[in-house]
């Protein structure tokens, strides 16, 4: 499986402001999931970044609350723009395996965000 | 309807014993299925995926699949207190887009 950093693996915010998380990856990968894990709850897709076009986001989620970049095959961030306490979550970066399935999805270490 | 149902639990069983997690789909159309065990305050881990009907055996894993029924199930044969856990359910959504629905999980307690 490959090597996923997440940074930062944690901060806590003022609400308003925007945080930028970065998910680098020790090889090169055609697709990069961002998912959000609310305080005792399950994994929700947020966005879908592929190299070379704008990310696809799954219903609920806009592109200018999660500006996303995908500059190349080894890198992404993910925006939090004019953060509210609701905001608050973990957010995990995840690309899929590089086996013969290519389904399984493996994850960063994730980034808890608090936003007071 | 949820697309992918668990019992968030607690479950309880003592350590040696057999777990026995559940878990249900609405997308007739899932092609793979996945369990990963989250610990508390870590990132989910893959520990098993099934593709097709019937059992998938690794270890003390067995994963079991029905997709007439739309069931997949995790049995954790003599239950560890490592294992306590939040155990995910994840389903790969139909249409050859390979993005996973997450079930809300189920906590596991193995107690000694």
């Amino acid at each position: 499986s490959a090597v996923i950093s997440q940074k930062p693996s944690r901060d806590i915010c003022q609400r308003g402001t925007s945080l930028t998380i970065q998910c680098q990856v020790d090889s090169q990968v055609t697709m990069m999931f961002w998912y959000r894990q609310q305080p005792g709850q399950s994994l929700t897709l947020i966005a879908t970044a592929n190299q070379g076009s704008e990310a696809t986001y799954e219903s609920g989620f806009v592109i200018d609350k999660f500006p996303i970049s995908r500059p190349n095959l080894t890198f992404s961030t993910l925006t939090v723009s004019n953060m509210s306490p609701e905001d608050s979550s973990i957010y995990l970066c995840s690309v899929l395996g590089q086996g013969a399935g290519n389904t399984e999805a493996f994850f960063g270490q994730g980034t808890r965000l608090t936003v007071v | 309807q949820k697309e992918v149902e668990q019992n968030s639990g607690p479950l309880s069983v003592p350590e040696g014993a057999i777990a026995s997690l559940n878990c249900t789909y609405s997308d007739r159309g899932s092609q793979s299925f996945f369990w990963y065990r989250q610990y508390s305050g870590k990132s989910p881990e893959l520990i098993m995926f099934i593709y097709s009907n019937g059992d998938k055996e690794d270890g003390r894993f067995t994963a079991q699949l029905n997709k007439a029924s739309q069931y997949v199930s995790l049995l954790i044969r003599d239950s560890q207190p490592s294992d306590s856990a939040t155990y995910l359910c994840a389903v790969s959504r139909s249409g050859g887009y390979n993005k996973l629905i997450f079930g809300a999980g189920t906590r596991l307690a193995v107690h000694p």
